[in-house]
């Protein structure tokens, strides 16, 4: 049961850009930083942002994100074929006192 | 080079105990503030945090499986071991162990993940 409400898919173009939601409340992301999450078929789940609007090395600039009030966004710009995957938005909870993550929302490349 | 890998049955009975082990390198407990954690995934579904270990020894668990699960550490063999009690066929997932590094909040290194199916 998931805390964190992302939509189920988005698609564009490739060179296009999509922007995924995540929505939450004031005990998580209204208090606390958000990370996401890339998880390709059939693998791991990937760090791709954490602090809200930080990169790992090694992750391009064409992935930003950005946090308001009890809600944050995940951009991807110049999208690729490569980027087909499902994203996973997380944070800390202080009510639940434990993590949480959003519902995941599928990136389909047209 | 930070590793995790997963180890585990790959298929328990309803009602058994399950007992997973992450076994990790390249980071130890003894660096202040690093956690381990679990999470799981049906298949099909969305990631579940279910618990995490931190480097004072403190634990977190979800509070809808907070009855049923136990984390612990063993520091000499740089192990995290995970146990769920009460086994149901909806607890059938992929899980994965993961590294949260000193002060964030996020999870950097990911282990493989191990597939647990609850059958009879």
């Amino acid at each position: 049961q998931s805390v964190l409400t992302q939509p189920p898919s988005v698609s564009a173009a490739p060179g296009q850009k999509v922007t995924i939601s995540c929505s939450g409340s004031s005990s998580n992301i209204g208090k606390n930083y958000v990370s996401w999450y890339q998880q390709l078929p059939g693998t791991a789940p990937k760090l791709l942002i954490y602090e809200s609007n930080k990169r790992p090395s090694g992750i391009p600039d064409r992935f930003s994100a950005s946090m308001s009030g009890t809600s944050a966004t995940l951009g991807i710009a110049g999208l690729q074929t490569g980027d087909e995957a499902d994203y996973y938005c997380g944070t800390w909870d202080d009510s639940l006192n434990g993590g949480v993550f959003g519902t995941g929302t599928k990136v389909t490349v047209l | 080079q930070i590793t995790l890998k997963e180890s585990g049955p790959a298929v328990v009975k309803p009602t058994q105990t399950l007992t997973l082990t992450c076994t990790f390198s390249g980071f130890s407990f003894s660096e202040t503030g690093v956690g381990v954690g679990w999470i799981r995934q049906p298949p099909g579904q969305a990631l579940e945090w279910l618990a995490l270990i931190h480097s004072r020894n403190d634990k977190r668990y979800s509070p809808s499986l907070k009855k049923r699960l136990s984390i612990a550490r063993d520091t000499s063999r740089n192990q995290v071991v995970l146990t769920l009690t009460d086994m149901d066929p909806m607890d059938t997932a992929t899980y994965y162990c993961a590294r949260r590094p000193p002060g964030f909040y996020s999870f950097d290194w990911w282990g493989q993940g191990t597939l647990v199916t609850v059958s009879a």
